[in-house]
């Protein structure tokens, strides 16, 4: 069955640079989330998604941006890299936005120099 | 206080033992659980969700007690391939900024 997926998987990144992280939802599935985890923490939900609609915002960085395009794929963009957005960034979706039954992609490592 | 703690371990258990660690939340109006693995640089993975009646899985189990606000996850008869890390996570409202994930517990079983 095909799962979330995310591009690229690695990536290496300058301060000041801009990154933009990609994520391909389940078929079908409605609702995509946006996740940072640093080095030996808890995931940290940044943004999510329902029906191409932001739906909620968590500790997201004014310096990123999201969103959610007609085919529901979703783009996190980050400009003015820091160290401190070194991290593994996932993507998830989920059919419903009331659930917390959540689909992981096998994430996006953002690595700034 | 953190909104869901859990016991970061680690849990150091040799194969075939049993072990069950707790999650604690703190916010009553919580409405559902769940564990999750997580896997040293992988992505979590829903391991299954917790329902009020408690349920079981194969080798896992696991409970809730919405009087003292934990939930458990019991593993039986455990293998190599359950070392992970085990996140519990906790859906407030229905929204997504209330999907709180644990910290984790990490659970390494030696042969």
């Amino acid at each position: 069955a095909a799962g979330v997926i995310q591009s690229p998987r690695h990536l290496i990144k300058e301060k000041r640079e801009t990154a933009t992280l990609k994520c391909y939802p389940i078929p079908r599935h409605d609702t995509v989330y946006w996740y940072q985890q640093g080095p030996g923490q808890d995931p940290q939900f940044l943004i999510s998604f329902y029906e191409k609609m932001q739906s909620d915002k968590g500790s997201i960085p004014d310096r990123f941006s999201a969103q959610q395009f007609s085919d529901y794929h979703s783009e996190l963009n980050m400009s003015s890299l820091e160290l401190g957005d070194s991290a593994l960034y996932f993507c998830a979706s989920s059919l419903g936005q009331d659930t917390g039954e959540l689909f992981f992609g096998e994430g996006s490592r953002l690595t700034v120099l | 206080r953190k909104e869901v703690e859990q016991d970061p371990g680690p849990f150091n258990v040799p194969e075939g033992a049993t072990v069950a660690f707790n999650c604690t939340y703190s916010n009553s109006a919580s409405q559902s659980f769940f564990w999750y693995r997580q896997d040293c640089r992988k992505e979590p993975k829903l391991l299954m969700s917790v329902y009020s009646s408690g349920n079981e899985d194969g080798r896992f189990t696991a409970q809730l007690n919405r009087a003292s606000q934990y939930i458990s996850l019991l593993i039986r008869d455990s293998k190599l391939s359950d070392s992970a890390t085990y996140l519990c996570v906790v859906l407030l409202y229905s929204s997504a900024s209330k999907i709180i994930f644990g910290s984790g517990t990490r659970l390494s079983i030696r042969p």
